[in-house]
């Protein structure tokens, strides 16, 4: 069965930076497309990021672009946000999901991780 | 980027109900819309995609309409399971933008 697990929330300072990273298993990872969105306590979602199958291209929202950085490394079934220059604003659970369908950008996303929480406060 | 306004923001119903939730988006996205359900402390399960499929595993009372900017998900003869909040997101176009949610709360 799908399985994806972030880690590497915590609490950071206003500025500062931190590294998310999502465990992936139970699907042939490389063919599909994978993103991270966001839910600040108590508010609704945000879609944050997407990264294509072979890693050659991401989109991001315009709040996070310049700021964090989507990878992906497919010989370890592992996606990692680069977050940097934190803001109070970006306080929110991460959390990562599948695309839809294979080797497409368009489907929506099927399956999520339970999420990791980034508190931004100093 | 496209604007998709749920309605209603809340709603109370009681075991047995029939309820819509309704989405609609700023510009058409044909069928590319997807229908999440979310409970307290959980990640959001997906319902519904392409606007009318049903996802493998969930209940047939779960059911979905629509194309190019109205679209709705109905949920009928609500269990007590079904009392959770309901999301729409259009995946027509990056960014990928969800509605506001919906509340659906037991009366």
């Amino acid at each position: 069965q799908v399985q994806l697990v972030e880690s590497g929330g915590g609490v950071v300072q206003p500025g500062r930076s931190l590294r998310l990273s999502c465990a992936a298993s139970g699907f042939t990872f490389s063919i599909y497309g994978m993103h991270w969105v966001r839910q600040a306590p108590g508010k609704g979602l945000e879609w944050v990021a997407l990264i294509s199958y072979d890693g050659s291209y991401e989109y991001y929202a315009d709040s996070v672009k310049g700021r964090f950085t989507f990878s992906r490394d497919n010989s370890k079934n592992t996606l990692y946000l680069q977050m940097n220059s934190l803001r109070a604003e970006d306080t929110a659970r991460y959390y990562c999901a599948k695309g839809g369908a294979p080797w497409a950008d368009y489907g929506g996303f099927d399956y999520w991780g339970q999420g990791t929480l980034v508190t931004v406060s100093s | 980027d496209i604007r998709m306004t749920q309605s209603p923001s809340s709603l109370s119903a009681s075991v047995g109900d029939r309820v819509t939730i309704t989405c609609r988006a700023s510009q058409g996205i044909r069928n590319d819309l997807g229908w999440y359900q979310q409970k307290p402390g959980k990640a959001p399960k997906r319902l519904i995609y392409g606007a009318s499929t049903l996802q493998s595993g969930v209940p047939s009372r779960f059911s979905g309409s629509g194309s190019g900017t109205e679209f709705t998900l109905t949920v009928s003869n609500l269990q007590p399971e079904d009392f959770a909040t309901y999301y729409c997101l259009q995946h027509n176009s990056y960014p990928f933008t969800f509605g506001q949610g919906t509340k659906l709360e037991i009366k």
